[in-house]
């Protein structure tokens, strides 16, 4: 069974870099795809980026400039990090595995991390 | 706010059907697959319908996706209580060059 479980801190001062890190268990994330997706309180899924099994990333042009997303696969976990974070990146973090590489087939997700950028 | 339009709620009463509507354009919906994702409140989404009408592993036959143009449509039949939840749909733009999301439709049962 494939789980996945973001880690992090859940305050980050405006202006400082938001790091999240999801563990994988049950597959190598050698073997897929994988995303970040996050979600505003109370607001919609905004999609972050996307990690293909190929090595490549590809980012959601809004973030592009402030997001970094790689692997790690000694550990078996995929990270994110956000620069310049402001209160408007304030939202519950999740990572998923993108089956069989498609960018919409989205399982599983993670329970998802609650990140605040406060000062 | 969302390139994809949903709307924000629907309802209906036990045993009944629900229709929950996805509208785009031609760079997202109309030429790109669709999936369809149900939150129930404090969880994270899971994954209902891909490729526009596949039903993923699990998922009961009583969810169906289609899509028409630049349209997609989620159908709920047999509603139950359980299905309570936020319904999101996605799709790849291809102009934007990136995953795009609906605002979500809560579904209420009456």
């Amino acid at each position: 069974q494939v789980q996945l479980l973001e880690s992090g801190p859940g305050l980050v001062k405006p202006s400082e870099t938001l790091s999240l890190s999801c563990n994988v268990s049950g597959v190598s994330i050698s073997g897929d795809s994988w995303s970040w997706i996050r979600q505003s309180p109370g607001k919609g899924l905004e999609w972050i980026g996307y990690l293909y099994y190929t090595g490549s990333i590809n980012y959601n042009p809004s973030l592009k400039a402030r997001a970094t997303i790689s692997a790690d696969k000694s550990q078996n976990q995929f990270s994110l990090t956000l620069r310049s974070v402001t209160a408007v990146d304030s939202a519950v973090y999740y990572c998923a595995r993108a089956l069989r590489g498609q960018l919409l087939r989205l399982d599983p997700w993670g329970q998802g991390t609650l990140v605040t950028v406060s000062s | 706010q969302f390139v994809l339009t949903q709307p924000p709620s629907v309802s209906a009463a036990p045993g009944e059907k629900v229709t929950i509507s996805c509208s785009g354009r031609f760079s997202n919906i109309g030429n790109n697959y669709v999936s369809w994702f149900q939150q129930l409140p404090g969880t994270a989404p899971r994954l209902l319908i891909y490729d526009n009408n596949k039903r993923h592993s699990g998922i009961p036959d009583r969810f169906s996706g289609s899509k028409s143009g630049t349209s997609a449509t989620l159908d709920i039949s047999g509603l139950q209580t359980a299905d309570e939840a936020d319904f999101y749909c996605g799709a790849w733009d291809s102009t934007l060059n990136a995953v795009v999301f609906g605002g979500g439709t809560k579904l209420t049962v009456l």
